[in-house]
């Protein structure tokens, strides 16, 4: 099955600056006949459930903030949050949907 | 508004068995592949499994951990998800949740299932 590793496994940025979080995926999530890489990004907090920030890798969810953002294509993506603030501290995964759904092992983001 | 409302998690000892449904609404389920996925305490996001649309052929997959002992179904007549648990571990405790793949996925609140003596 298609395996996600993300890095760094945890991150402590000071407030306002950049986060940026990588996920790698050992096939492509690329599909062919609509373009369209499956991978999401999802912010998770303790006793909530994951919240969605981007599908299709860089379409993002109404209501997130526009300091995420999320790109790549066919491998390799990243998560970026532009300037970090306090209520972004959480644990984010990625997922594929190409064949099964299976999730990166979650980067954790702190503040420094 | 889309809702996926999990429900029927619960104390059970090794070994036993145990089910969870997952009422859907707000959207056409028929046409969307359904999962589990579970977080364990202290753990990441496990993807458990799927099924595909009856349009897709209705097939299910599984996680290694979990292949042969649990079993995913779904009543399009009812919107509702189903997850039979069998042969239960204590590796199994987590927040059972049912999601939707649609554009964009959809998530429910979960279930605690306790697997413990």
């Amino acid at each position: 099955d298609i395996v996600m590793t993300q890095s760094p496994d945890s991150l402590a940025v000071s407030l306002g600056e950049r986060a940026t979080i990588s996920c790698k995926s050992s096939q492509s999530l690329l599909h062919s006949s609509s373009n369209r890489n499956y991978l999401v990004w999802y912010q998770k907090k303790p006793g909530q459930p994951p919240k969605v920030l981007f599908y299709w890798a860089s379409t993002r969810e109404s209501g997130v903030p526009d300091r995420f953002s999320g790109s790549g294509s066919g491998t390799d993506f990243t998560l970026t949050i532009s300037s970090l603030q306090a209520e972004d501290v959480a644990v984010y995964y990625c997922q594929q949907y190409y064949t099964t759904g299976t999730f990166g092992q979650g980067t954790k983001v702190e503040i420094k | 508004e889309v809702q996926l409302v999990e429900s029927g998690g619960g104390l059970v000892e090794p070994g036993g068995s145990l089910s969870l449904s997952c009422a859907a609404s707000g959207f056409t389920f028929s046409n969307a592949w359904m999962n589990w996925v579970r977080q364990a305490p202290g753990k990441g996001l496990e993807w458990v499994g799927h099924i595909a649309t009856e349009t897709d052929g209705g097939t299910t997959d599984y996680a290694a951990p979990v292949k042969g002992r649990f079993t995913i179904s779904r009543d399009d007549s009812k919107n509702t998800l189903y997850l039979q648990m069998n042969s239960l571990k204590t590796d199994d405790t987590a927040i059972y949740y049912c999601t939707a793949t649609t554009a964009p996925p959809q998530w429910g609140q979960g279930t605690l299932v306790t697997v413990s003596s």
